[in-house]
């Protein structure tokens, strides 16, 4: 199975700031990877799939990068609403995994 | 709207199988892949597998190979997971996903999770 690799594990940040999250697979994967934002007690929420393409509705302060075996998720100005848990997702082969998760805490 | 109504929480004994119900509306039926995806307490998430409504293929996570079954009711628009020989480390919470169709598999829409709980 394609190991998908997050970081940072947490991290600590304010309102207003930008903020980026990486995403490594240990295979090429092209741009077939998504993004989620989850929230405790809650089922995930896609942002971003194919790499870089917005979900309908998710705010333009989040953008997806990258192709092959790097990928970023930015948010490009913190909200209070954006504290929770990120996870990457890869789904190029069977086999699809998700990354460990990044939280992002208030600082 | 799309919408995937899962079945109520489940308690087990070690040993035991489940079958966790996702009912989905709002769309055509056969025409996305149902995702099944799990998360232990505190932890992240794990694929479990998918299977394809309109024709009843499968294809699951190499862990869980042997242990899952993944079926579909088209009658009732209503897919299936079955987990089997439960242990302790199977306690999680479950969810069902719908994914984007069109070739693409990330997962727009989800189910509200099941908890299942494996305990002597």
């Amino acid at each position: 199975d394609i190991q998908m690799t997050q970081s940072p594990s947490t991290l600590s940040a304010s309102v207003g700031d930008r903020v980026t999250i990486t995403c490594r697979a240990s295979q090429s994967i092209s741009s077939w990877l998504a993004w989620y934002q989850q929230k405790p007690g809650k089922a995930p929420n896609l942002l971003i799939y194919k790499a870089s393409s917005l979900e309908s509705g998710v705010p333009s302060r989040f953008s997806g990068s990258g192709s092959g075996t790097e990928f970023t998720l930015t948010i490009s100005s913190l909200q209070p609403d954006d504290f929770a848990t990120y996870y990457c997702q890869q789904y190029n082969s069977y086999g699809w995994t998700f990354g460990q998760g990044t939280k992002v805490e208030i600082k | 709207q799309v919408q995937l109504v899962q079945s109520g929480a489940e308690v087990k004994k070690p040993g035991a199988t489940v079958q966790v119900s996702c009912k989905a509306s709002g769309y055509s039926f056969t025409g996305y892949y149902i995702h099944w995806v799990r998360q232990a307490p505190g932890q992240g998430l794990e694929w479990m597998g998918w299977i394809n409504p309109n024709s009843g293929g499968t294809n699951f996570a190499q862990k869980f190979q042997g242990r899952v079954t993944m079926t579909r009711d088209t009658s009732i628009s209503t897919a299936y997971m079955e987990l089997r020989s439960l242990r302790s480390d199977d306690t999680a919470v479950y969810y069902c996903a719908r994914d984007y169709g069109y070739g693409d598999h990330s997962l727009p829409y989800w189910g509200q999770g099941t908890l299942v709980t494996v305990s002597s």
